[in-house]
């Protein structure tokens, strides 16, 4: 059953408290991204990836860290830097934005909140 | 000037009727677009894509593209309450050389009123 597999679905972080978001994909996808969605609002990208071992910083990267050791998996760090952390945190992936076609297909997302 | 950019709505269409929604977006050298439908507290569903100019149909969706223009459309025939959604439209555009990312508007919210 291939997908999109982002955990947990609901996260609660102290303040000042790191937190990893997981992503993991088997749909051989070479690209992957991080966006952030607040409430009535859209999608701002975070990071992405086009490939192994290189990511890229989106809009909106102060406070966030990533990695890219292995293909299937993105995991997304929000750090004690980050003062708003509370949203939406959605991952993505798509074959390569070099190809088309070039959809990108979404997990289900991981909602963090600040307590 | 926004990279992507959407009326944010909402838009109200009263059952059976086609409800339209607009995108205009920024780089010139965009070359992939997509709509999404977003429900309230649910991830981004992936509805059409369009890499050419013309008219992509797909059932009751149909996606409109116009580069000279830089916008693009999505036409949504006999609508249905199960299509009250956030449309997203997505575009890709180029911040540097050698880098592509993919940037999502603001969305619409639309609403079919039975």
């Amino acid at each position: 059953d291939g997908g999109i597999t982002q955990s947990p679905k609901y996260l609660f972080r102290k303040e000042g408290q790191n937190v990893t978001l997981s992503c993991e994909q088997n749909l051989n996808h070479d690209a992957m991204y991080w966006y952030r969605q607040d409430p009535g609002q859209g999608l701002r990208l975070i990071y992405y990836s086009q490939i192994v071992n290189d990511f890229q910083k989106g809009d909106i990267a102060e406070g966030y860290s990533v990695s890219r050791e292995k293909k299937e998996s993105f995991p997304l760090t929000v750090t004690s830097a980050q003062k708003n952390p509370t949203a939406f945190y959605l991952c993505a992936s798509s074959i390569d934005l070099w190809a088309q076609p070039s959809e990108a297909f979404f997990g289900q997302g991981t909602r963090l909140t600040v307590v | 000037q926004k990279e992507v950019e959407q009326n944010s709505g909402p838009l109200s269409v009263p059952e059976g009727a086609i409800a339209s929604l607009n995108c205009t977006y920024s780089d010139r050298g965009s070359q992939s677009f997509f709509w999404y439908r977003q429900y309230s507290g649910k991830s981004p569903e992936l509805i059409m894509s369009i890499y050419s100019n013309g008219d992509k149909e797909d059932g009751r969706f149909t996606a409109q593209l116009n580069k000279a223009s830089q916008y693009v459309s999505l036409l949504i025939r006999d609508s249905q309450p199960s299509d009250s959604a956030t449309y997203l439209c997505a575009v890709n555009t180029y911040p540097n050389f050698g880098n592509e990312k993919l940037t999502f508007g603001t969305g619409t919210r639309l609403t079919i009123i039975p």
